[in-house]
Parts: C-alpha cells; sequence; structure tokens
C-alpha cells in the first residue's frame, strides 16, 4: 500500500520569508510525486511534479520541491512567500507503471502573515 | 479556468435519495478521475476511467458508481445517500499516463439532508 504524510496542519510564514512545506511517501517501486495548491471553493490545480531525473523540480509560481530518495521526502519550497500564495496544499504519490491509483495527503495549509 | 466542467455546482437531496453528477473532461483528455472531500476524510481516491474503460479503484462505495461515455464524458452516480455522503465531489482529467498532472474541476458540493 501506499500512503502520503503531510505531517503539518498548517505553517505560517511571514511574507517575504522562505517557506517549506513538508511531505513524505511510502510506495513500493519507483515513485512519481506531485503537488497541488486549493484556494478557497476552488478545485486543486497543479504546481508541480517528480518524475525521474534532477531531484530539484522547479513549478509554476516560483515553487520548487526536492526529491530525497533516502529520505523518502518531497518537500515544496519558495524563497520568498507571498501573502497570495495563502491556500491548502496537497503532495500526492503514485507508483510509477500500469494504472496506478494516486494518493493524497491530508493537506497543509499555508498562513503567508503580511 | 482547468478545462475541466462539473455539473451542477450544487445539490441539495434528502437521505435515500439517488443522484448523478457530472463531468466534462479536457480536451483530448482520455483519464478521468473522481475524488470526494470531506472535512474528516480529506481527499479520497474513487475510480479512474481511461477511454471509456475503468483502470482503478479506489475507496468508492457499493452505492456509488461511475461511467466514461464514447465522448469521454463521466458520471459519477451516489444511490441510497446518507448524511455522511455529504462533501465536495471533484472531477479530475489527464492525458493518461501515470506521470501525467490531473487537472480537476471546481466541484459539486452535495448537501445530503
Amino acid at each position: 500500500a501506499q500512503s502520503v504524510a503531510q505531517p503539518e496542519d498548517q505553517v505560517n510564514v511571514a511574507e517575504g520569508n522562505p517557506l517549506t512545506v513538508k511531505c513524505t511517501y511510502s510506495v513500493s517501486g519507483n515513485p512519481y510525486l506531485f503537488w497541488y495548491v486549493q484556494y478557497p471553493n476552488r478545485g486543486l490545480q497543479f504546481l508541480l511534479k517528480y518524475i525521474t531525473g534532477d531531484n530539484l523540480v522547479k513549478g509554476s509560481y516560483g515553487f520548487e520541491a526536492e526529491f530525497n530518495k533516502s529520505q523518502t521526502s518531497f518537500h515544496l519550497k519558495k524563497p520568498s512567500a507571498l501573502v497570495s500564495d495563502s491556500a491548502l496544499y496537497f503532495c500526492a504519490v503514485r507508483r510509477s507503471g500500469g494504472y496506478q491509483k494516486v494518493t493524497f495527503g491530508t493537506g497543509t495549509k499555508l498562513q503567508v502573515i503580511p | 479556468d482547468s478545462g475541466v466542467t462539473q455539473t451542477p455546482k450544487h445539490l441539495i437531496t434528502a437521505t435515500g435519495q439517488r443522484v448523478t453528477l457530472r463531468c466534462s473532461p479536457r480536451s483530448g483528455d482520455l483519464s478521468v478521475y473522481w475524488y470526494q472531500q470531506s472535512l474528516d476524510q480529506g481527499l479520497q481516491f474513487l475510480i479512474q476511467y481511461y477511454n471509456g474503460e475503468e483502470r482503478a479503484k479506489g475507496n468508492i462505495l457499493e452505492r456509488f458508481s461511475a461511467q466514461q461515455f464514447p465522448d469521454l464524458h463521466s458520471e459519477l452516480n451516489l444511490s441510497s445517500l446518507e448524511l455522511g455522503d455529504s462533501a465536495l465531489y471533484f472531477c479530475a482529467s489527464s492525458q493518461g499516463g501515470a506521470d501525467t498532472e490531473a487537472f480537476f474541476g471546481q466541484g459539486t458540493r452535495l448537501t445530503v439532508v
């Protein structure tokens, strides 16, 4: 069975400071990893993904994430937070190969304080 | 706008009733996914279809069923509704490969009273 853990229900960060939203995963075989963002009353929006290759992945809106195989982590980062980044962030994992279901984490609410 | 259209946006119905949620995927996407989002259970994967065929199944109740039609739109049928079925139901679509990201609709908010 595969799983995703987002250990923090909420992360607070001051505007302009760097932010990190944590994600660890468990899957047999090679993982495909995704980050999505959800604004109030909206569907999820894709931010970035790791499939293979460079461990540092860059995505939309200045976000990036680092894949760490030994720590089974895929933390989301941004060098300088904006108030408009305040939203709910979901990490997701899928096993590579075939038709595999996607498992989402429970979500982390990011609050950027002006 | 993700290009995924879900109807209706809101639905209020009584316990024991049956409803149908509809999803039109992005142009060119062959895969459709259904998710349920509730406060206590988070985002739960229900089922995936690829080009009309069921491809993966998650925590979908027997009272729920889905299908994808030849024009690739999909419907999620929920029957014998219970209060606990109240949730946001999202449809998402993708090109289909396991490495492809999904594009989500704005969801249908179902309230069972």
